[in-house]
């Protein structure tokens, strides 16, 4: 099972560029969701998805487009890069929003200049 | 709203030692609780999770976490530390999944 896949690992964007991060899982799971993570501030809930069609905003989703046409696929989108969304970046599944695991990606490092 | 706080950001243990992270939650109802460890450059791995029942919890590697519901904890021990433990380790509550912040533990030789 490949779980949660994420692509790229690592990218640099200059700023005002835009740039999809893919992630995909085959666990058939209906929720999805994306964070950032930052020194000393954790993991921070960007966009999540209960299911096909339905996404709606975390804590921190301004810079950030989100859809979800298939279960298993989660993009997020950069519209227009800027300094502030250099971060790694993290996919998570799980197969409902509340008492079951969440299965990560590997991340993707993401450097605005 | 939910919120997680790890009161600690960093800890630096002697290897053999015996460990404890903090972790102090709020929510509104019986919270779903879990601690991950994210190894440096690594994804997150999942140590252990409370839904219900027995306070005290077993994880993988030698890990374990008591809920307490009256000091609204979920406090993470291991018995003795291995230099391969050193990493980030985050409490993390449910719906949704909110995370603390982290704490990075240092293990000393």
């Amino acid at each position: 099972n490949a779980g949660v896949t994420q692509t790229p690992k690592f990218q640099v964007l200059k700023t005002g560029q835009s740039m999809t991060l893919q992630c995909a899982q085959d666990m058939n799971h209906e929720y999805m969701s994306w964070y950032r993570q930052d020194p000393g501030m954790g993991l921070r809930l960007i966009h999540y998805s209960v299911g096909a069609g339905i996404t709606d905003q975390g804590e921190v989703p301004n810079g950030y487009n989100v859809s979800r046409s298939t279960t298993e696929d989660f993009p997020l989108r950069l519209l227009s890069a800027a300094p502030s969304q250099t971060s790694v970046y993290f996919c998570a599944s799980s197969y409902s929003s509340s008492n079951t695991e969440a299965f990560f990606g590997q991340g993707t490092r993401l450097t605005v200049v | 709203a939910q919120s997680v706080t790890q009161p600690d950001i960093h800890i630096t243990v002697s290897e053999g030692a015996s460990l404890e992270l903090r972790c102090n939650y709020s929510y509104g109802a019986t919270p779903y609780l879990f601690w991950y460890v994210q190894s440096p450059g690594q994804g997150l791995q999942l140590l252990l999770k409370y839904f219900s029942g027995d306070t005290l919890v077993q994880g993988i590697k030698g890990f374990e976490a008591e809920f307490k519901r009256s000091q609204s904890s979920f406090n993470l021990r291991k018995p003795s530390v291995h230099w391969s433990d050193a990493a980030e380790y985050f409490c993390a509550v449910v719906n949704k999944l909110v995370f603390g912040a982290g704490t990075i533990l240092r293990v000393k030789s």
